[in-house]
C-alpha cells in the first residue's frame, strides 16, 4: 500500500458543485500539503497543516478549504468549483519540515 | 510573486551530455534547497537536496551546486540517460523544524533525454 494515498484519483465535475479530496498517510508524519500542479506554474502551496490543531494558508488559498481531521487525514474542498481549478492536485506530508513525500494526484476536471 | 525563479521550461540533451537546470530565490531565509523528480503519472519523489553550509553536493550522476551570494543554485545530471526523461522541480523551505518550514517549489523543467 501507498505511504500517502489519494482519493479520487480523477474526478470530473460541475461548475459549482462541492467537491472534496481526501489525503490519507501511514507515515506517521505530523506536517501535510496540499499542492496544484499546473503546466508552466509548477506545484503551488494551498494549504499546510503543521498537525490537527494547526492549519496555514498557502500561496493560492482563495476558493479553497482544509480539514486535519486526525493526523494521517488531510482533506481539501473546493466549495464551488470553477473551471480554473481544472488542475492535478496533491497531497503531501513530512515530519517536521524534512523530505515532503506525495501522494500519486487527483486530477481534477471542472466543466 | 514566485519565490523561487527555475529554468528553462524544457531541456532536451543528448544522451551521454550534461543537463543543467537553474533556480533563483529571494528569501533569504530559505535553507534547505531540494530537487524533485517527477514521471508522468506519479507524484514527485526527492531526487537530492543541499542546505546552505556547502556550496557544492554530489549523489551519483546528480550534483547540486549552490551559490549563496547570488541566491541561485542549479542542478547537473551528468551522462544524462533516457531513464532520466522527466519533469524535474527545485524548491526552497524555511528553518525545518520551525513554524515556518513549508516547501515552495519553482516552475518545473521537462527534460527529454535523446537516445
Amino acid at each position: 500500500d501507498a505511504d500517502v494515498t489519494q482519493t479520487p484519483r480523477n474526478r470530473i465535475t460541475k461548475t459549482g458543485k462541492r467537491i472534496m479530496l481526501e489525503c490519507s498517510q501511514t507515515k506517521g508524519h505530523d506536517r501535510m500539503y496540499w499542492y496544484r500542479q499546473d503546466p508552466g506554474l509548477g506545484l503551488r502551496l494551498i494549504y499546510y497543516s503543521f498537525d490537527v490543531k494547526d492549519i496555514n494558508k498557502g500561496e493560492i488559498s482563495d476558493g479553497y478549504s482544509v480539514s486535519r481531521q486526525a493526523q494521517a487525514k488531510f482533506s481539501l474542498s473546493l466549495e464551488s468549483a470553477i473551471p480554473n481549478q481544472t488542475a492535478l492536485y496533491f497531497c503531501a506530508t513530512s515530519l517536521s519540515g524534512g523530505e515532503a513525500f506525495f501522494g500519486q494526484g487527483t486530477r481534477l476536471t471542472v466543466v | 510573486q514566485q519565490q523561487v525563479k527555475q529554468s528553462p521550461q524544457s531541456l532536451i540533451v543528448q544522451k551521454g551530455g550534461i543537463s543543467i537546470i537553474n533556480c533563483a530565490y529571494e528569501n533569504t531565509a530559505f535553507d534547505y534547497f531540494p530537487w524533485y523528480q517527477q514521471f508522468p503519472g506519479k507524484g514527485p519523489a526527492l531526487l537530492i537536496a543541499i542546505r546552505p553550509d556547502v556550496s557544492e553536493k554530489k549523489e551519483g550522476r546528480f550534483t547540486i551546486s549552490f551559490n549563496k551570494s547570488a541566491k541561485q543554485f542549479s542542478l547537473h545530471i551528468m551522462d544524462s540517460q533516457p531513464g532520466d526523461s522527466a519533469t524535474y522541480f527545485c524548491a526552497a523551505s524555511t528553518p525545518l523544524g520551525g513554524n515556518t518550514g513549508k516547501l515552495i517549489f519553482g516552475q518545473g523543467t521537462t527534460l527529454q533525454v535523446k537516445p
